[in-house]
């Protein structure tokens, strides 16, 4: 089946640097995905969509500048924190969905343990 | 605004019997809904979704119902099993953005 892969799973940086996750469609190629943060026992909450080729659009209340989003290819998406603060500290997950499936179904990733010491 | 909700954190149930988890919505235009299943420290893994032209999907032990004129779903697990305790979500897209709005999520804990 269809899978989305995250890189890293797990990262702790200082406070002040920047982080990069890797959101990747193994098998199949997204036009559009999607980045999620989740604070401990909350939901997900959507933060962006990722377009290829194109700028992402942020959910309202989710700062583009700190959170920088790049979509360069049909496989790749990828999730900057800059400068990050210790309130940053979450899991983040993206998700992909095929552009040539007819349904609906949304592939995520295994998220990615951000922590901001 | 909380368009999704699950009002229910967590359940518990023994093993054998039926689970059954739901969700509330209030925005009319959502037209497709899923469920998702989650562990800690792992991202969503799809259970089973509904259009909102149906009312019901079935999937092995899992069954999806649709009352779109009180705006709630629930997720059915028959016979519940161990293996099934996690953090269940409902989750909401509408004219086919992909873009899903999730539910709170809600713990379900199945006893042996």
């Amino acid at each position: 089946g269809a899978v989305v892969s995250q890189h890293p799973s797990w990262v702790i940086c200082k406070s002040g640097t920047s982080v990069k996750i890797e959101c990747r469609s193994l098998d199949f190629q997204a036009t559009t995905m999607f980045w999620y943060r989740q604070f401990p026992k909350q939901s997900l909450m959507l933060m962006a969509t990722s377009n290829e080729g194109s700028k992402a659009t942020y959910e309202q209340g989710v700062e583009k500048d700190k959170f920088l989003i790049n979509h360069a290819s049909l496989t790749l998406s990828t999730l900057t924190v800059t400068s990050a603060h210790p309130e940053d500290s979450s899991f983040y997950i993206c998700s992909a969905r095929d552009f040539q499936d007819s349904g609906n179904t949304i592939y995520f990733g295994e998220g990615s343990w951000l922590t901001v010491v | 605004d909380q368009q999704v909700k699950q009002n229910s954190p967590s359940l518990s149930v023994q093993e054998g019997r039926i689970s059954i988890l739901n969700c509330d919505y209030t925005n009319s235009m959502f037209d497709y809904f899923l469920w998702y299943k989650k562990y800690p420290a792992e991202g969503p893994t799809f259970l089973i979704s509904i259009s909102s032209i149906k009312d019901k999907n079935e999937d092995g032990r899992f069954t999806v119902f649709l009352n779109k004129s009180a705006k709630h779903l629930s997720l059915h697990i028959v016979p519940s099993q161990p293996g099934d305790s996690a953090v269940y979500f409902c989750a909401a897209s509408s004219g086919n953005t992909g873009k899903l709005i999730f539910g709170q999520g809600t713990t379900l804990q199945v006893k042996p």
